[in-house]
């Protein structure tokens, strides 16, 4: 089993949808949990950063983490063309600084 | 502006050739990273470094090489014994636990 499991896609969304994003984890070290936004060709750019259970927001984004399911989500309020974006999933804990990775989930959001 | 520069954006390398990614911060941050990313492998950790002077290989090390000699700068080496070097190469940062940065890039390719 991998430590992190993310669902590839790709998911297509008509604009204005609410799009939701999600990563498993068997790891029960993971404590902190992040969200990334790649476009093509691009290095990816944080979105959202947590380490509690529970839901984060910022604007149309909120990051929701279930640490008794090992479970994360991301949620879009409102998607956006500009959306359009392959979406990583991130965690680190434990006794070192590594972070580890989903595969990304590709969004392409239609106007 | 604090942040992470990578260069060059684009490489070529001939075969049985090593070639250098260089990767700087001036963040302050004491670990950084390296990524080999791939389409649909996600990102694939190659080597980090916690600290000046000393670094670990990560999940596909072989054919690479790195040196940490300041805080601010770690080099990836990509040497003719990575018979696939063909990819897009991310350097990261980040202190402690706490969310990492990227940089936008190197894209090698064998000729």
């Amino acid at each position: 089993q991998k430590e992190v499991e993310q669902d590839p896609g790709p998911l297509s969304v008509p604009e204005g949808a609410i799009v939701s994003l999600n990563c498993t984890y068997s790891n029960s070290a993971f404590q902190y949990f992040m969200w990334y936004r790649q476009y093509s060709r691009k290095g990816p750019e944080l979105l959202m950063y947590t380490y509690s259970s529970g839901n984060k927001e910022d604007g149309r984004f909120t990051a929701q983490v279930d640490k008794s399911s090992k479970y994360i989500s991301l949620f879009i309020r409102d998607s956006q063309p500009s959306d359009s974006a392959t979406y990583l999933c991130a965690m680190s804990g434990g006794s070192n600084y590594k972070l580890t990775f989903g595969k990304g989930t590709l969004l392409t959001v239609n106007p | 502006d604090g942040g992470i520069t990578q260069s060059p954006k684009y490489l070529f390398r001939k075969e049985g050739q090593n070639v250098t990614l260089s990767c700087e911060q001036n963040l302050n941050h004491d670990a950084m990273y390296w990524y080999r990313q791939d389409p649909g492998q996600g990102l694939r950790l190659i080597y980090y470094s916690q600290i000046v002077n000393d670094f670990q290989k990560g999940d596909i090390a072989e054919g690479y090489s790195v040196s940490r000699e300041k805080k601010e700068s770690f080099p990836l080496t990509v040497t003719s014994a990575q018979k696939n070097p063909t990819a897009f190469y991310l350097c990261a940062s980040k202190q402690g636990f706490t969310e990492a940065f990227f940089g936008q890039g190197t894209r090698l390719t064998v000729v």
